[in-house]
């Protein structure tokens, strides 16, 4: 068990409907991101939040939606996904988003979009 | 365009053997490389380099960084069932972290 948990573990889901990816970190963390790994391709960073701010936003399509209430929670809310959105979504934290940081992740979300 | 680089692929060895893992990089601003290892689902870490030429180690892993080659190595020597997974290289610039596709590798005994 790491001091990063994501629910739900596994989300099946259709096209239409709107659910949302909860990470929490218990690190006392103040930077939290959001990856997605598909099948053989790198991790992809999708959101990076620092003290509560976003920094980085790599060109998600707006049917991701990041949401940081507090340096401990961060959310991912879906809707209107595609097929071929289907993939590990993992959330990681580090003490804060500079560079020298090294990442603990979360067990991942595994989605499936029908 | 800034890529990370893994190489093998993939790889079996037997119990005993040990292997090389490699990753090279094309980034702009480098800042740190790190090594991470995934069994099933959540990477955990294993190195952070900043410093070219100095090894890290951690039992019977080891890795330097080559900031002339652009590159990295892992090393696992007496390998072990337990040391199959994915070992992923990211390359961090910024606040951007850049991910290979990683090495699969099994240890048969």
């Amino acid at each position: 068990e790491t001091g990063v948990t994501q629910t739900p573990r596994h989300l099946v889901m259709g096209m239409t409907n709107k659910k949302s990816l909860k990470c929490e970190q218990h690190l006392g963390h103040n930077a939290m991101y959001w990856y997605k790994q598909s099948a053989k391709k790198p991790l992809e960073l999708m959101f990076v939040y620092n003290f509560k701010e976003q920094t980085e936003n790599n060109s998600v399509p707006s049917r991701f939606s990041p949401e940081c209430p507090n340096s401990s929670h961060l959310f991912l809310h879906l809707h209107t996904l595609q097929p071929e959105d289907s993939a590990l979504y993992l959330c990681a934290s580090s003490q804060t988003g500079l560079a020298y940081n090294e990442q603990f992740f979360g067990p991942g979300t595994r989605l499936t979009v029908l | 365009e800034d890529k990370v680089v893994q190489s093998p692929l993939s790889l079996v060895v037997h119990e005993g053997d040990t292997v090389t893992l490699n990753c090279s990089y094309e980034v702009t601003n480098f800042r740190s490389l790190l090594w991470y290892k995934q069994e099933k689902k959540a990477p955990t870490f294993l190195f952070m380099l900043t410093s070219s030429g100095i090894e890290k180690k951690s039992g019977r892993l080891s890795s330097i960084l080559d900031k002339k080659e652009l590159s990295s190595i892992l090393n696992i020597t007496a390998t072990q069932t337990g040391d199959s997974a994915i070992y992923l290289c990211a390359v961090v610039t910024g606040n951007q972290f850049y991910f290979g596709t990683g090495t699969s590798l099994t240890v048969i005994p």
